[in-house]
């Protein structure tokens, strides 16, 4: 079963508007949470590292005002897609290690659409 | 900077037939590699890791191949099945965090 979910799977909104997507582990406590997206056809590219009580760690590139990332409790981390526009629709997926070697589990992704 | 490569976008095998596919990395910090498959507006699967300290690791029909090195990796499927068809992807990690860096991915067909 899944360890990892995610909420919305997919999302349309209106450009200008924010969009939060949610990430929950389950069953287990994820002091750290990633964020990544991926364009059509191309790799998962690491957006940022969510840590339980602090501030989240942006990656190069990547535009920390506008992917506000809050992860308030041990179970649940948030990417707000601020202002959104179009060039930001996307397949957003979230994953925690859990586990020997921490293993790093994915949740099933929210896909986000801007019209 | 690519730190982690796989340069067969797509591979075609026959159902039975073993599939290999290839990844290589260049950060020398890799201590841990994983294998995902991912099918389209799905989060990816975890398949099959290891560590640095082995060469080899095998679950099922599943078999992971480290070649330190040459920093180079290969996931081993026999017999390959319908099923496997997907985008697999590698991926590293290693350092103080668990940050996984991704390979492009290799889009597998098993042909019936």
């Amino acid at each position: 079963g899944a360890v990892v979910s995610q909420h919305p799977s997919w999302v349309i909104c209106k450009s200008g508007t924010s969009v939060k997507i949610e990430c929950r582990s389950l069953d287990f406590q994820a002091t750290t949470m990633f964020w990544y997206r991926q364009f059509p056809k191309q790799s998962l590219m690491l957006m940022a590292t969510s840590n339980e009580g602090s501030k989240a760690t942006y990656e190069q590139g990547v535009e920390k005002d506008k992917f506000l990332i809050n992860h308030a409790s041990l179970t649940l981390s948030t990417l707000t897609v601020t202002s959104a526009h179009p060039e930001d629709s996307s397949f957003y997926i979230c994953s925690a290690p859990l586990g020997p070697g921490n293993t790093i589990y994915f949740g099933e992704g929210s896909w986000l659409t801007v019209v | 900077d690519q730190q982690v490569k796989q340069n067969s976008p797509s591979l075609s095998v026959q159902e039975g037939r073993i599939s290999i596919l290839n990844c290589d990395y260049t950060n020398s910090m890799f201590d841990y590699f994983l294998w995902y498959k991912k099918y389209p507006a799905e989060g990816p699967t975890f398949l099959i890791s290891i560590s640095s300290i082995k060469d080899k690791n095998e679950d099922g029909r599943f078999t992971v191949f480290l070649n330190k090195s040459a920093k180079h990796l290969s996931l081993h499927i026999v017999p390959s099945q319908p099923g496997d068809s997907a985008v697999y992807f590698c991926a590293a990690t290693g350092g103080a965090t668990n940050k996984l860096i991704f390979g492009t991915g290799t889009l597998l067909a098993v042909q019936p």
